[in-house]
């Protein structure tokens, strides 16, 4: 059964960091591109980044660009994602999501989210 | 940026056909994925690549294309069909991401 399980959300004050991760499990994880998607409180989905299961590709939305870094540990079964410089408007539930194994643009299993708050 | 254009809402009675639509300039070269999200939960793919079903989404759910619209059809709508409703595909390049608004189901 494949899971992802996401933690490090919480509150943080504007222009602070966090760092999310995501431990994955069921499922050969570096065979899969993976994505970062968020959810503003009562709003819809927002896709914050994705990564190639090498590595070897990154993208953000622009939103997040120069502020998110997103990275993963093949071995370790782990995504993560380094949040700096965070703004009120970045508090949202964020999503790790896992890529179609034949369209990595695609996403076919999402974890349960974690909450992150940015606020003085 | 690219965006997707879903319906806000949409409304239908028990059994009728729901449609949800989706629109966007480069749906003819990307394939788009539908998802659906009650509330409290985390999005759940009920159709990929444009119109095929995972294994354990009921039949009823299926997807279709047409040029730069996409179409979430559910036949026979059932009262645990109401949900959030999300188109999401790539921009041309394949390499951004991007949902549509999301569109409310609701079930009369």
């Amino acid at each position: 059964e494949v899971q992802l399980v996401e933690s490090g959300g919480g509150l943080v004050k504007p222009g602070g960091s966090l760092r999310l991760s995501c431990a994955a499990s069921g499922f050969t994880f570096s065979s899969y591109s993976m994505n970062w998607v968020r959810q503003a409180p009562g709003k819809g989905l927002e896709w914050v980044s994705s990564i190639s299961s090498s590595s070897s590709y990154i993208y953000y939305a622009d939103s997040v660009k120069g502020r998110f870094t997103i990275s993963r540990d093949n071995a370790k079964n782990s995504l993560y994602l380094q949040m700096n410089s965070l703004r009120a408007e970045d508090t949202a539930v964020y999503y790790c999501a896992r890529g179609c194994l034949h369209d990595s643009s695609g996403i076919d299993y999402w974890g349960q989210g974690t909450l992150v708050t940015v606020s003085s | 940026s690219y965006e997707l254009t879903q319906p806000p809402s949409v409304s239908v009675s028990p059994g009728q056909t729901a449609r949800i639509t989706c629109s966007g300039d480069a749906l003819p070269k990307q394939y788009a994925y539908w998802y659906q999200q009650k509330p409290g939960q985390a999005p759940v793919l009920v159709i990929y690549k444009d119109s095929e079903r995972p294994s354990g989404i009921p039949e009823r759910f299926s997807g279709s294309s047409s040029g730069t619209t996409v179409t979430l059809t559910i036949s026979g709508v059932q009262a645990e069909d109401e949900a959030d409703y999300y188109c999401q595909s790539a921009d041309s390049s394949g390499t951004i991401g991007v949902f549509g608004g999301g569109t409310k189901l609701t079930v009369l």
